[in-house]
């Protein structure tokens, strides 16, 4: 079974800088699925970003980056220019050929 | 579209309760999936379903029913509420079967079993 690890329960950082959130998988397919999940206060799931396993280029959006690692089977978080409004749980989450499996989380605190 | 809708938002139960936790979509999606979060866990899967008429176990489905007659609604059934039970739940949709696109996950359900 496919399982993901979030090694850091809690980070901090302080606004305007960059922060780079841990998560690894383990798997033994080849074609799959990483995403990241951001969960506010207000407990609503928000896709943060999505990468492709065929894609060797990392995904981006907006500050949000991911490093790909598919050898190492890595998939961190990065933040840049850190805001406010990121401070929330964040989950790693892995789909193959079943259904979306999730790390525990790592809560991301900003400080002001 | 109102997305994926969830209710009751809050609930309380007595152990050996039973209830229905209601999940409609209106994104016409085929897949839809319930989950558990619970501190320090994560989110988990209960059961999931890949279009009317069919649904599965997840990880842990101990303790709860699903059904399926509609592509709309994908409701979750305690039958005999017990305090492990106690938890947020999240109802989620995304277009194909094996979830390989975005999940939509409705606002949550948290639920107190007493």
């Amino acid at each position: 079974a496919q399982t993901v690890t979030q090694s850091q329960p809690e980070m901090s950082v302080q606004e305007a800088e960059t922060v780079t959130l841990s998560c690894t998988y383990d798997t033994s397919e080849s074609d799959y699925y990483l995403f990241w999940y951001k969960q506010p206060p207000s407990r609503q799931m928000i896709l943060v970003i999505r990468q492709e396993a065929y894609k060797q280029q990392n995904a981006t959006e907006n500050r949000f980056s991911v490093n790909f690692q598919k050898a190492a089977k890595s998939f961190s978080l990065k933040i840049s220019d850190s805001q406010l409004g990121d401070a929330a749980m964040y989950f790693c989450a892995y789909s193959g050929n079943t259904p979306l499996v999730f790390g525990k989380g790592t809560r991301l605190s900003v400080i002001a | 579209n109102a997305g994926v809708t969830q209710t009751p938002k809050f609930q309380v139960l007595k152990t050996g309760q039973s209830m229905t936790l209601q999940c409609a979509q209106d994104m016409n999606h085929e897949y839809m999936s319930w989950y558990r979060q619970d501190p320090g866990m994560g989110l988990r899967l209960i059961h999931y379903s890949v279009g009317a008429g069919i649904t599965d176990q997840g990880e842990v489905p101990n303790g709860y029913n699903v059904s399926r007659s509609t592509t709309e609604d994908f409701p979750l059934r305690l039958l005999s509420a017990a305090p492990s039970q106690t938890s947020v739940y999240f109802c989620a949709s995304s277009t194909r079967r094996q979830a390989r696109d975005e999940q939509f996950f409705g606002p949550g359900t948290r639920l107190t079993v007493l």
